[in-house]
């Protein structure tokens, strides 16, 4: 059972420049999260999917990010015009459909530098 | 509305001392919460999540967490520290099975030798 992977797992790029990164949950799982978290902070919720359905999006998640999971399996995040604020480590979690209480598992995260 | 408080950022106990970390939650309705654990430049692990059946709930590596209502508080223990247990900690909670996480803001827990 391979768990959830994040591609690439780190990211430096310039102010300006878009940046899109991948997120394949683990198999079966029909929910997938995506996270925020900066520096000496807690994750942030940004968005969620139920199969290909979006079904969530935070406050967080102005009009330059833009998720997606086209056929509910991988999920890929898209930051356009980055900016230095949007530098921080983006985590992607999924949980299957037969768990009642929200357990979510993990990937190892994105980690985002903006120049 | 959810929302957790970690009060203590960062707690430092010597090698085979107690570990508290402290989670009080706030929620509308009956909550799920959980523990997760960070080590450095990686994703979280789940420790242990308390879904409305026992109210001390034991989780990986020794650690386990009372649930109190009365209190609105999921504290963390383990009665004896590892080296291995140096990482960041994080309570969470849930309102439901389709819902959020709502992280509080973590606690970095150093163990000294």
């Amino acid at each position: 059972d391979t768990g959830v992977s994040q591609d690439p797992r780190h990211k430096i790029t310039k102010r300006g420049q878009n940046v899109t990164f991948r997120c394949d949950p683990i198999s079966e799982h029909n929910r997938l999260y995506w996270y925020r978290q900066t520096l000496g902070q807690g994750p942030e919720f940004l968005t969620y999917f139920q199969n290909e359905a979006q079904l969530e999006k935070s406050r967080l998640l102005s009009d330059r990010f833009s998720a997606e999971r086209p056929k509910g399996s991988f999920s890929t995040l898209e930051i356009q015009r980055t900016e230095q604020g949007d530098s921080a480590m983006y985590l992607c979690a999924s949980s299957p459909p037969w768990i009642q209480y929200n357990e979510q598992f993990f990937g190892p995260g994105t980690r985002l530098t903006v120049l | 509305a959810q929302s957790v408080t970690q009060l203590g950022s960062h707690v430092s106990v010597s090698e085979g001392a107690l570990v508290l970390l402290r989670c009080n939650y706030s929620s509308s309705v009956p909550p799920y919460l959980f523990w997760y654990v960070q080590y450095p430049n990686q994703g979280l692990q789940l420790l242990l999540k308390y879904t409305s059946a026992a109210t001390l709930v034991k989780g990986i590596n020794g650690f386990e967490a009372e649930f109190k209502k009365s209190e609105t508080s999921f504290h963390l223990t383990k009665p004896s520290a590892h080296m291995s247990d140096a990482a960041e900690y994080f309570c969470a909670v849930s309102l439901g099975s389709n819902y959020k996480l709502t992280f509080g803001k973590g606690t970095l827990l150093t163990v000294n030798p």
